[in-house]
């Protein structure tokens, strides 16, 4: 069965310093691959996917991830963060392919800006 | 451009009480999934239609739960002599299913507590 754990579950970082948020997945077959935010009273916004090609993608809002095969990782990062990045961030494992099964997410992980 | 919508945004209802909930997918998008959010954990799927056939229900969905997409356009998500262990948020998803690709689009939710 596939799973996704992000390790931390609050991180908190000082505006305009630098962002990494760590995810590991395991997955049967090759996993597509997501990341989203959720802002309190927000549905979730994707951020990011990955489903095939080049392991470095980039996403809305200055955020880029990179997948690591060897690792089982998609780790998220931003090289400067905005007040406005607090928030709940989602990474989720699903099927590609015209796949149809749920995406089973991780438990989030809390980011907290520090002025 | 219209995302999905879900409705009501808050309920609050009694324990043993019937509730439903009503999920308008975009427009264009054929997959429509359901999900539950409990506080501080990511999204779990529930149940997932393509067009009006549903086609897969997670071992969460108790006999309690009953979900319909009658002509393949909204769908709602009745939950029977509700629990307090319902309390949760209902998230509704959609995706256009084309291949390759399962970005699933999020509506804001339906906050649901049991008193």
């Amino acid at each position: 069965a596939q799973s996704v754990t992000q390790p931390d579950i609050h991180i908190t970082v000082s505006e305009g310093a630098s962002l990494e948020l760590r995810c590991n997945y395991s997955y049967g077959a090759t996993p597509y691959l997501f990341w989203y935010v959720q802002s309190p009273g927000q549905g979730l916004q994707l951020l990011l996917k990955y489903f095939s090609g080049d392991t470095l993608v980039q996403g809305i809002k200055g955020f880029e991830a990179e997948f690591k095969r060897s690792q089982s990782s998609f780790n998220l990062r931003k090289p400067s963060v905005h007040w406005s990045d607090a928030a709940e961030y989602f990474c989720a494992v699903g099927p590609g392919g015209g796949g149809a099964d749920g995406l089973t997410f991780g438990k989030g992980t809390h980011l907290i800006i520090q002025p | 451009d219209t995302g999905v919508s879900q409705n009501p945004r808050h309920k609050i209802t009694k324990r043993g009480q019937n509730v439903t909930f009503r999920c308008d997918p975009i427009s264009e998008h054929n997959r429509l999934y359901w999900y539950r959010q409990t506080l501080g954990q990511g999204p779990e799927f529930l149940t997932y239609f393509q067009n009006e056939a549903q086609l897969e229900k997670s071992r969460l969905l108790s006999d309690r739960f009953s979900a319909e997409r009658p002509k393949g356009s909204f769908s709602t998500l009745e939950i029977q002599r509700t629990e307090q262990g319902d309390s949760a948020m209902y998230l509704c998803a959609s995706s256009s299913g084309t291949s390759g690709v399962n970005e699933q689009f999020f509506g804001p939710g339906t906050r649901l507590t049991v008193l």
